[in-house]
């Protein structure tokens, strides 16, 4: 079955560390999107790839870095320089096109905890 | 300013009360209105898409419409499992945001048996 699978589900960062979530994508989508979900917040961009080794920063990038070497996968890293990075990561993909019919296909998320 | 924003935050329903979700935008020319349901640690699911004013589309006891400024979700004689978050996104012609979905901040809705 085509989709999109994100890990690990949960995972913990210690202060002062770097950790990264992965994105994986079977969908041959030529757009990946991470979004950070708070509570009473709605989803904020973080960054975006619409082709492989090349991306954009979206409105929250500040403490967050994203590569794109394959077209199935975008990790993105939470870097040390992130000050508030506890939250619920999503990872999405979609066509590019000027009607995509279904929106963005979503990951199952990432719940990333400081201790 | 592209923007997004759902009416109300969170909705209580008895079972089989129906009601509607709203959600109002402002975009550089409209290219889809998505909406998506989402359950709690999980990623949104996609919905419907609505392209034009005065486009439905039904599935189960959801319809959703969509008009100039505004879209409805209408949730018919809900059920328990309905319980969830329902997020409306928009995609703009042109203009700022390029071409990426406007998300709205949600409506959390829980039916009571």
């Amino acid at each position: 079955d085509g989709g999109i699978t994100q890990s690990p589900k949960y995972l913990f960062r210690k202060e002062g560390q770097n950790v990264t979530l992965s994105c994986e994508q079977n969908l041959n989508h030529d757009a990946m999107y991470w979004y950070r979900q708070d509570p009473g917040q709605g989803l904020r961009l973080i960054y975006y790839s619409q082709i492989v080794n090349d991306f954009q920063k979206g409105d929250i990038a500040e403490g967050y870095s994203v590569s794109r070497e394959k077209k199935e996968s975008f990790p993105l890293t939470v870097t040390s320089a992130q000050k508030n990075p506890t939250a619920f990561y999503l990872c999405a993909s979609s066509i590019v096109s000027e009607t995509p019919a279904y929106g963005y296909t979503f990951g199952s998320g990432t719940r990333l905890t400081v201790v | 300013e592209d923007q997004v924003t759902q009416s109300p935050e969170a909705l209580r329903l008895q079972e089989g009360e129906s009601s509607s979700l709203n959600c109002s935008y402002t975009v550089s020319g409209l290219r889809g209105l998505f909406w998506y349901r989402q359950d709690p640690g999980k990623g949104p699911e996609f919905l419907f898409t609505l392209y034009s004013a005065g486009e439905e589309k039904e599935k189960e006891r959801l319809k959703a419409t969509l008009t100039k400024k505004e879209s409805f979700l209408h949730i018919t004689a809900p059920k328990p499992e309905d319980s969830a978050t329902y997020l409306c996104a928009v995609q703009a012609g042109y203009g700022g945001s390029q071409g990426n979905l406007i998300f709205g901040k949600g409506t959390k809705l829980s039916v009571k048996p």
